[in-house]
């Protein structure tokens, strides 16, 4: 069965610079969830979106942006890079906000 | 949504059943007890939920006390495979507060 699928799978920036993270939910699925894993933390919501709304928001720092497109697949912009936001990102969907199925992950690290 | 409590860390043998408990004692009567586990580094996995009726799937079972106050996750015949982190989580099925709130987990080490 499809899966959630995240690009890329890692990505290495320089502090200050800017990065792009996409998830493709699975078919069908209308809602999409993202969170951020620091080393040695546990997963952490970051922001939602439901029928291309944003439906929740976490602690999302105000440099990160993100939203879903018509095609339901979604992104997360994130400028002015920290070495703090060095993290796993891992993005969730589902259908009608019911189980969150994630996808493997974006491994950023910033330097 | 209301908070968990789990054992940060437990062992069990290959091949044994895994119980792995969970506190949710401020529970509310429209919120389930959904369990995911993360395998080192990749994307949590779903592996069942439930209201108040135990409830079995191809991966494990889930006994609800009839308060609801408390949760046990099986794993019938554990492997190698299953040791992650297992977490619990209470939270309304649709609509409500959508995001999962990852607390803690318990760290399960499956030995061979």
């Amino acid at each position: 069965a499809a899966g959630v699928i995240q690009s890329p799978r890692h990505l290495i920036k320089e502090k200050r610079e800017t990065a792009t993270l996409k998830c493709y939910p699975i078919p069908r699925h209308d809602t999409v969830y993202w969170y951020q894993q620091g080393p040695g933390q546990d997963p952490q919501f970051l922001i939602s979106f439901y029928e291309k709304m944003q439906s929740d928001k976490g602690s999302i720092p105000d440099r990160f942006s993100a939203q879903q497109f018509s095609d339901y697949h979604s992104e997360l912009n994130m400028s002015s890079l920290e070495l703090g936001d060095s993290a796993l990102y891992f993005c969730a969907s589902s259908l009608a906000k019911n189980i969150q199925y994630f996808g493997a992950g974006t491994r950023l690290s910033v330097l | 949504d209301a908070k968990t409590t789990q054992p940060p860390s437990m062992d069990c043998a290959e091949g044994r059943a895994a119980n792995l408990p969970c506190n949710h004692s401020t529970i509310s009567g429209n919120e389930y007890v959904y369990w995911y586990r993360q395998i080192h580094s990749q994307g949590p996995q779903y592996i069942i939920h439930g209201l108040k009726n135990n409830e079995t799937n191809e991966m494990a079972s889930l006994i609800i006390t009839e308060d609801r106050k408390s949760s046990t996750l099986i794993l019938p015949h554990a492997t190698l495979r299953d040791t992650a982190v297992y977490y619990c989580i209470v939270r309304v099925a649709a609509g409500g507060s959508e995001k999962l709130v990852f607390g803690k987990g318990t760290k399960l080490t499956v030995n061979p």
